[in-house]
């Protein structure tokens, strides 16, 4: 069974610095993916990053990035530069290739980010 | 402009009653997921389908049903025998494959009149 765990409930961070928002997870498979959403209040889900497990470069997408350590089991979001529209919630995603749940993701809790002026 | 549309963005179901909500999607994905959210939780799979006229349950399936008659449509009743319904329900939809991430709709919030 997979297991996605993400240790820090809330976070705060000042405008314009880094933040980084820890997420482990438990899996024997070989093969799997990590995603990372954004929920801001609205409630919708927002994609914005992917990890595959096989994957030698730490994924980036503007100014998120994943600082990806296999053996840890770690995957960790790095978001540069912060912004007041970055204040939502952060939810870490797994999913496994041979999964019995098919395509389907298997989320931790989420993480509250609170960026101040 | 494509996407995923859930209708209503907030239902009340009375005791006894079965409600639908409704998921709707022109992204032309062969996947599609349904998830239920309270709060202090992460997503929990209700549902999913990959294929037309086939669907499987996932973690917490009881009390619910769906059906895919339609790739765009993917409608999901709540039952009477779902004794706790109150909660954030989620639709996502994706194309089959390992690294495809699964794009949402905006929700449909269920309370217990």
């Amino acid at each position: 069974a997979q297991k996605i765990t993400q240790t820090q409930p809330g976070m705060f961070v000042q405008e314009k610095e880094a933040v980084t928002l820890d997420c482990t997870y438990d899996t024997s498979d070989q093969s799997y993916g990590l995603f990372w959403y954004k929920q801001p209040s609205s409630g919708e889900m927002i994609f914005l990053i992917y990890q595959g497990s096989y994957d030698e470069q730490n994924a980036t997408e503007g100014r998120y990035s994943l600082n990806f350590q296999k053996a840890r089991k770690s995957a960790n979001l790095v978001i540069s530069a912060s912004q007041l529209g970055d204040s939502a919630m952060y939810f870490c995603a797994m999913r496994a290739v041979n999964s019995n749940s098919g395509y389907a993701l298997n989320f931790g809790k989420g993480t509250s980010l609170l960026v101040t002026p | 402009d494509g996407g995923i549309t859930q209708s209503p963005k907030y239902l009340f179901r009375k005791e006894g009653q079965n409600v639908t909500l409704s998921c709707e999607q022109n992204l032309n994905h062969d996947a599609m997921y349904w998830y239920r959210q309270d709060p202090g939780q992460g997503l929990r799979l209700i549902y999913y389908s990959q294929i037309v006229n086939d669907f499987q349950k996932g973690d917490i399936a009881e009390g619910y049903s769906v059906s895919r008659e339609k790739k765009e449509s993917f409608p999901l009743t709540v039952t009477s025998a779902q004794k706790n319904p109150t909660a954030f329900y989620l639709c996502a939809s994706s194309i089959l494959g390992e690294n495809q991430p699964q794009h949402f709709g905006d929700g449909t919030r269920l309370s217990i009149l």
